[in-house]
Parts: structure tokens; C-alpha cells; sequence
């Protein structure tokens, strides 16, 4: 069971370069979320998505982009790379009600 | 005001020892409540839920929860070298029609041999 998968792993962007990351789920979760991971800061919500077709701004979207592909699929785009947004990323799901969040492997994205 | 704050640490604790991470949240309607733990270079993964007030045991891990001073606490007894880690505190509420996951900064914890 693969749970929430995400790739790349690791990335190297140059200042005004374009990405995407992938994030995939394999629990049927309707939840989707993009995190960002600075030191001191905890994680901070970019954007989530809470069901199929559905996207919304979480507390830093600034420079960011979602798609929910489908309900498996939730994908972030940074459309001009900005030192700024060197962090590690990390998606997460959710299932029904209350219940907890589950995260994938994270990316590690350097901008330079 | 933080809606989830916990201490940053770093806590150090002698092997064998409880260690005691503490949290406070700010939304007295917020509906579960979770532990994470996230060693380094790796992702949180759930080591204990609460959703009720009062006491959750599970092995050497205690959740506590107490709903009325917004306040919920994990105990890691007979602490280990493997748990030394940084712990997030989660919170979940209703916000405006969808289901708020707010994460606290993390304790640090060092366990020493």
C-alpha cells in the first residue's frame, strides 16, 4: 500500500524556471493538501483542494498554482521560481470527518 | 496569537525518563486533535489521535486532552534514543465549510543516552 506518493524527491531550479510537483494518493481520500516546511516556521498551508474539482488558497499561495486532476492526482506548479521558495514541500490526504492526515516522502526543492 | 503554539525546545530528557510535550490551541470549537512525529530529513507520520477529553494510551505514548483550557499534551514514557525527534501538535476545526488542519511549530525533543 503506497499511500500518498510524491515526486521528484529532490530538485534543482534556477531563479524564473518553471516545476511541477506530483503528489498522488491510493487511499480514496476526498482531502488533498500542499505543505511548505521552513526551519522555525512548521508547515503552512499553500493550497488544498477538499474534494474532486474543488481548489482553494491556504495561508502562503503567493507564486503557486494547484490542479486536482482527479481524485487521486493534486499536482503544484510553480510557474517562476524564487529563491524564497526553496523549502521542503510535502503533500498530504485526508479520508472522511475528523481523521488524521497522511504525508508523502516531501520534496526537497532548492532555488538558486 | 498562534492557533496551535508549542514550545520549540529543544526538550532533553535522560533515557528512561517521561518526556512531556505540551500544546495550546486557540479554536475552542476545534474538533480532533493529533501527534506527529517527523524525524529529520523525513515526513510527520501519526503516532497518536484524541478527539474526546481526557486520557489516550497507546504502549509508552499518552495523549491527554482537555477541551475547556484548549490544551492537549502527549507523555512519552521509558523515553528512547529512537524517539529523540521533533513533535507537531495538529489541530482540526470547521472553517467556513471545510475542515482546517493547523499544524504547531514542533517541540524538539532530545532523548540522552
Amino acid at each position: 500500500n503506497a499511500g500518498v506518493t510524491q515526486t521528484p524527491k529532490f530538485q534543482v531550479l534556477k531563479t524564473g524556471q518553471s516545476m511541477t510537483l506530483q503528489c498522488a494518493q491510493d487511499m480514496n481520500h476526498n482531502s488533498m493538501y500542499w505543505y511548505r516546511q521552513d526551519p522555525g516556521m512548521g508547515l503552512r498551508l499553500i493550497y488544498y483542494s477538499a474534494s474532486e474539482g474543488t481548489t482553494d488558497k491556504g495561508e502562503v499561495p503567493n507564486g503557486y498554482n494547484v490542479s486536482r486532476l482527479n481524485k487521486r492526482e493534486f499536482s503544484l506548479r510553480l510557474e517562476s521560481a524564487a529563491p524564497s521558495q526553496t523549502s521542503v514541500y510535502f503533500c498530504a490526504s485526508r479520508g472522511i470527518l475528523y481523521t488524521e492526515a497522511f504525508f508523502g516522502q516531501g520534496t526537497r526543492l532548492t532555488v538558486v | 496569537q498562534k492557533e496551535v503554539e508549542q514550545n520549540s525546545g529543544p526538550l532533553s530528557v535522560p533515557e528512561g525518563a517521561i518526556a512531556s510535550l505540551n500544546c495550546t490551541y486557540s479554536d475552542r470549537v476545534s474538533q480532533s486533535f493529533f501527534w506527529y512525529r517527523q524525524y529529520s530529513g523525513k515526513s510527520p507520520e501519526l503516532i497518536m489521535s484524541i478527539y474526546s477529553n481526557g486520557d489516550k494510551e497507546d504502549g509508552r505514548f499518552t495523549a491527554q486532552l482537555n477541551k475547556a483550557s484548549q490544551y492537549v499534551s502527549l507523555l512519552i514514557r521509558d523515553s528512547q534514543p529512537s524517539d529523540s525527534a521533533t513533535y507537531l501538535c495538529a489541530v482540526i476545526s470547521d472553517s467556513g465549510g471545510y475542515q482546517k488542519v493547523t499544524f504547531g511549530t514542533g517541540t524538539k525533543l532530545q532523548v540522552i543516552p
